[in-house]
């Protein structure tokens, strides 16, 4: 089954322990994203990667890192997490093509509380 | 002026109603168009892409108007599974890295 799978799914944590949330996707996506969702503010994107080796700031990239080693694999890291990144995390891909874009396929989201 | 704007609602519509949500956008040389549904808690997923003459898909209809930079969404003979958010996606010409969500429009249809 085609999909995107992120985890923990759910994760309480407290300030300033290193987490990591992992995102696979099996349909060998170039295009690969972290979005945060936070009420009254939508999606926010944190990074996203076009291709092995290429990952680019997204709008809040501030206390997060990622690594994308693998075309699958796009985990994203919170090195010191703080109470204002608790939220509701998505990963997500995309079979992008310069100039063709397309569907974007989302995890089923990890809700992140650092206390 | 936000990139990409829409009006939060919530929409409260009865069964069988037709319901319009817009979506506008401020960068003129924004390329592709979407709208994304989403369920509580649940993760987005596509509603339809928005194509320059306009496109049906059974009781959902979307449209463009270039001129006037903004999307929409019709929805005819609403039904209770309708209710969700409404997410309009906007890409430009750089593609995905100009990648925009809106913050989505909220529908609750009642019996």
């Amino acid at each position: 089954e085609a999909q995107v799978t992120q985890n923990p799914r759910y994760l309480i944590t407290v300030t300033g322990k290193k987490l990591t949330v992992t995102c696979s996707q099996n349909m060998n996506h170039e295009y690969m994203s972290w979005y945060r969702q936070d009420p009254g503010l939508g999606l926010r994107q944190i990074y996203y990667s076009m291709n092995v080796e290429v990952t680019d700031k997204g709008d809040v990239p501030e206390g997060y890192k990622v690594s994308r080693k693998e075309k699958r694999n796009f985990p994203l890291i919170l090195e010191s997490p703080s109470p204002n990144q608790t939220s509701l995390y998505f990963c997500a891909s995309s079979p992008y093509r310069q100039g063709n874009t397309g569907e974007l396929f989302f995890g089923e989201g990890s809700r992140l509380t650092v206390l | 002026r936000k990139e990409v704007e829409q009006d939060p609602g919530p929409f409260n519509v009865p069964e069988g109603a037709t319901v319009a949500f817009n979506c506008t956008y401020s960068n003129s040389a924004s390329q592709s168009f979407f709208w994304y549904r989403q369920d509580c808690r649940k993760e987005p997923k596509l509603l339809m892409s928005v194509y320059s003459s306009g496109n049906e898909d059974g009781r959902f209809t979307a449209q463009l108007n270039r001129a006037s930079q903004y999307i929409s969404l019709l929805i005819r003979d609403s039904k209770l599974s309708d209710s969700a958010t409404y997410l309009c996606v906007v890409i430009g010409a750089s593609g995905y890295s100009t990648l925009t969500f809106g913050k989505g429009t909220m529908l609750l249809v009642s019996p």
